[in-house]
């Protein structure tokens, strides 16, 4: 599996934008990027996906490089209810491919 | 959205007993599911996939003798910790779902006595 690399922790201000990076230098071309988050003792839920393109929906914007060795995951005006672990995970689209997760940046939104 | 249940949310159980989680997909068909567990500020660890009526896949290390999965509907997988010991404490989440992207069960908080 094509590996991920996120900072252990970041760090905002509520009201502020966020901008979590992930490298993936050994991506192929049919990984999608994928990102899910952690609020503290819950599952994880999904933030957002995309392949080539930057994304945008009601919880953030993933933006992607243009050779996609990196991206971004984008909240645009963070809340406390923010605080999470945010994971960035590669896998195809398709298929019952087995979801792998780092160990994820663990922001902290402070009010 | 889909959702996706478990149950028990906890459960605390004597050392060398057993204990059930169901992990439910409410309102979609999932042939395949799969069992992780989480240590505290540690992330998730995949043990397992589950599948429709035959054999569970387990990841390289994980008991299948211990970690029981029946997935005998397309809307149940079951895993029995058997013969649990304190170490396996620990946060069970179960996840299914298709194409785009997966849904998380609440967790199940285990603590063994």
């Amino acid at each position: 599996d094509a590996k991920t690399t996120q900072p252990n922790s970041m760090e905002s201000n509520e009201e502020e934008p966020v901008h979590l990076p992930c490298n993936h230098s050994t991506i192929s071309g049919t990984d999608y990027i994928h990102w899910y988050r952690q609020l503290p003792s819950q599952g994880p839920e999904y933030v957002i996906h995309g392949l080539t393109s930057n994304v945008n929906n009601r919880m953030a914007s993933l933006a992607i490089a243009e050779d996609r060795k990196s991206s971004t995951l984008i909240l645009h005006r963070a809340t406390l209810r923010d605080a999470a672990v945010y994971y960035c995970i590669l896998r195809l689209l398709q298929g019952a491919q087995k979801l792998v997760f780092g160990q994820g940046t663990r922001l902290t939104i402070n009010p | 959205g889909a959702v996706v249940s478990q149950h028990p949310s906890w459960v605390i159980c004597k050392s060398g007993t057993s204990v059930k989680i169901e992990c439910r997909s409410l309102d979609f068909q999932a042939t395949t599911m799969f069992w992780y567990r989480q240590f505290p500020k540690q992330s998730l660890m995949l043990m397992a996939t589950s599948n429709e009526g035959s054999k569970a896949t387990y990841e390289q290390g994980v008991e299948k003798d211990k970690f029981l999965i029946n997935h005998a509907s397309l809307t149940l997988s079951t895993l029995t910790v058997t013969s649990a010991h304190p170490e396996d404490s620990s946060f069970y989440i179960c996840s299914a779902g298709f194409v785009g992207r997966r849904y998380f069960g609440p967790g199940t908080r285990l603590t063994v006595t």
